[in-house]
């Protein structure tokens, strides 16, 4: 299975502020299918980007998606204050689905 | 717009068998695929496996040999059976949609998630 490595594990950032996350897959995503999700306390995961790079309905275009092989960037031009929340990739190019363990966005 | 809702005990003994339900409401369960994942503090987030809306599954490996996913297009619901649950199974379970079709494998929209504990 394709093991995804998220980094940094935690990212202490102010509001106003870019945030660059990083996914990196243990193997080939076919095809860039690479989902980028959004999770609050008590919540479900939120779909933000997939493809890599396309915005999913309703999602403000700070938030944006790249990709450089098997490395995967998730992107927040400038932090709003509701964007503090923990966020997962996950691919779906292979069987089984994985995801990453999560990179926390937390205030400074 | 769609919602998704889990249901189902809460509460499960070792050994007996977790059975949930995600009724899908606002839109039907035809020409979509329907996902079990759970989320656990030691595990994240595991994807347990789909089922089409022609009713062909798709299970994770390390899961494959208790799980069963099921659906009731005449109910709008799909279903989650897992077998011989130990304390390494207590979680959120959470049910979502997804496109039909290879290369349409992300999550959205997803159920608000259901908290199951395995304990006697």
């Amino acid at each position: 299975e394709i093991v995804l490595t998220q980094s940094p594990g935690t990212l202490s950032l102010s509001p106003g502020e870019r945030a660059t996350l990083s996914c990196r897959a243990s193997q080939s995503v076919t095809s860039s299918y690479l989902a980028w999700y959004q999770q609050k306390p008590a919540q479900a995961p939120r779909l933000l980007i997939y493809g890599a790079s396309s915005r999913a309905t309703g999602i403000p275009d700070r938030f944006s998606g790249s990709e450089s092989g098997t490395d995967f960037t998730l992107t927040i031009s400038r932090l709003e204050p509701e964007d503090f929340a923990v966020y997962y990739c996950q691919q779906y190019g292979s069987s089984p689905r994985t995801f990453g363990q999560g990179t926390k966005v937390e205030i400074k | 717009q769609v919602q998704l809702q889990e249901s189902g005990p809460r509460l499960v003994k070792p050994s007996e068998t977790l059975s949930l339900t995600c009724t899908v409401s606002g839109g039907s369960i035809n020409g979509y695929w329907w996902s079990w994942i759970r989320q656990s503090p030691g595990k994240g987030l595991e994807w347990i496996g789909y089922i089409t809306h022609s009713g062909n599954t798709n299970y994770n490996p390390t899961l494959r040999s208790r799980v069963t996913i099921s659906v009731d297009m005449s109910k709008n619901h799909f279903s989650l059976s897992l077998s011989s649950v130990t304390a390494a199974d207590t979680a959120i379970y959470y049910c979502a949609r997804s496109n039909s079709g290879y290369g349409q494998g992300w999550f959205d929209p997803w159920g608000q998630g259901t908290l199951v504990t395995v304990s006697s």
